[in-house]
C-alpha cells in the first residue's frame, strides 16, 4: 500500500513555456502533499506545503508565482512551473502524508530540463 | 541553522566491508521523528527507517542497524557486508512537531556510499 504516482518522470521543454507535474495517490488519501527540488549532487529541498482545498503555504525564498501547486483532490496535486527558464532545471519529487499513519510516501520524481 | 548534519560527504568501500553514516540532528521538540532513505542513481527515494523520538532502542534489518542515542542527538546508520548494490546516496532526515514544522522533512546533505568490487 501507499503508493505515490508521480509523472512525467522526465520532460524537456523550452525557455519560456509551462511545464505542469502530476503526483497522485493511488490508494490512499493524501491529506497533505510536498514538493521538493533538488539540484544534482545536493539534498532535497523543500518547496511548498500544500493541503486539499487550501491554498499551498510555500517555503521562503520559493516564487509562488513561479511554481504553482494546486490540490484540488485527496488524491492529487500539481506543480506547473511557469515561464521555465534553464536554472529551472532541477529534480522535482512530490511526497504524500495520509492521516492514518505517520509516514511520507514519496513519488518517483520528474527531471525537468530547461533548454 | 541546518537541523540535520551528514558531515561525511562521500564514503567509498569494498565490497564486504562494514560502513557507517553519521547523523546528527538539532531540534528543541521533544516529539520528533526521525528517517533514512537511501537514493540511487535512478533518484527514487527509498524508505529505509523511521524512528520516534520515545524509541532509542537500536533497529536491525538484515545487513541494516541504526544506532539512536538521544544524548548526542545522533542516528547513525550501518551497512554490514556492503554489497555493490548499496551504492547510493543516503539521507537522514528529520520532521519536527511544532505547528509550522509539522509534516516537513527536513532533510541532510547526504552521503554517497561507492561500494566497489
Amino acid at each position: 500500500g501507499a503508493v505515490v504516482s508521480q509523472h512525467p518522470s522526465r520532460v524537456i521543454c523550452k525557455s519560456g513555456t509551462s511545464v505542469k507535474i502530476e503526483c497522485r495517490s493511488l490508494d490512499f488519501q493524501a491529506t497533505t502533499m510536498f514538493w521538493y527540488r533538488q539540484f544534482p549532487k545536493q539534498s532535497l529541498m523543500l518547496m511548498a506545503t500544500s493541503n486539499e482545498g487550501s491554498k499551498a503555504t510555500y517555503e521562503q525564498g520559493v516564487e509562488k508565482d513561479k511554481f504553482l501547486i494546486n490540490h484540488a483532490s485527496l488524491t492529487l496535486s500539481t506543480l506547473t512551473v511557469t515561464s521555465a527558464h534553464p536554472e529551472d532545471s532541477s529534480f522535482y519529487i512530490c511526497s504524500a502524508k495520509g492521516d492514518s499513519y505517520y509516514g511520507y510516501t514519496f513519488g518517483s520524481g520528474t527531471r525537468l530540463t530547461v533548454v | 541553522a541546518q537541523k540535520v548534519t551528514q558531515a561525511q560527504t562521500e564514503i567509498s568501500v569494498v565490497e564486504k566491508e562494514d560502513v557507517t553514516l553519521d547523523c546528527v540532528y538539532e531540534t528543541r521538540d521533544t516529539t520528533y521523528y526521525l528517517f533514512w532513505y537511501k537514493q540511487p542513481p535512478s533518484g527514487e527515494l527509498v524508505f529505509l527507517i523511521r524512528r520516534n523520538s520515545f524509541d532509542e532502542q537500536n533497529e536491525i534489518s538484515g545487513r541494516y542497524s541504526w544506532n539512536f542515542q538521544k544524548s548526542t542527538s545522533s542516528f547513525n546508520f550501518t551497512i554490514t557486508a556492503s554489497q555493490v548494490v548499496d551504492s547510493a546516496v543516503y539521507f537522514c532526515a528529520l520532521s519536527e512537531s511544532t505547528t509550522d514544522s509539522w509534516g516537513k522533512l527536513q532533510f541532510g546533505a547526504g552521503t554517497q556510499v561507492v561500494v566497489t568490487p
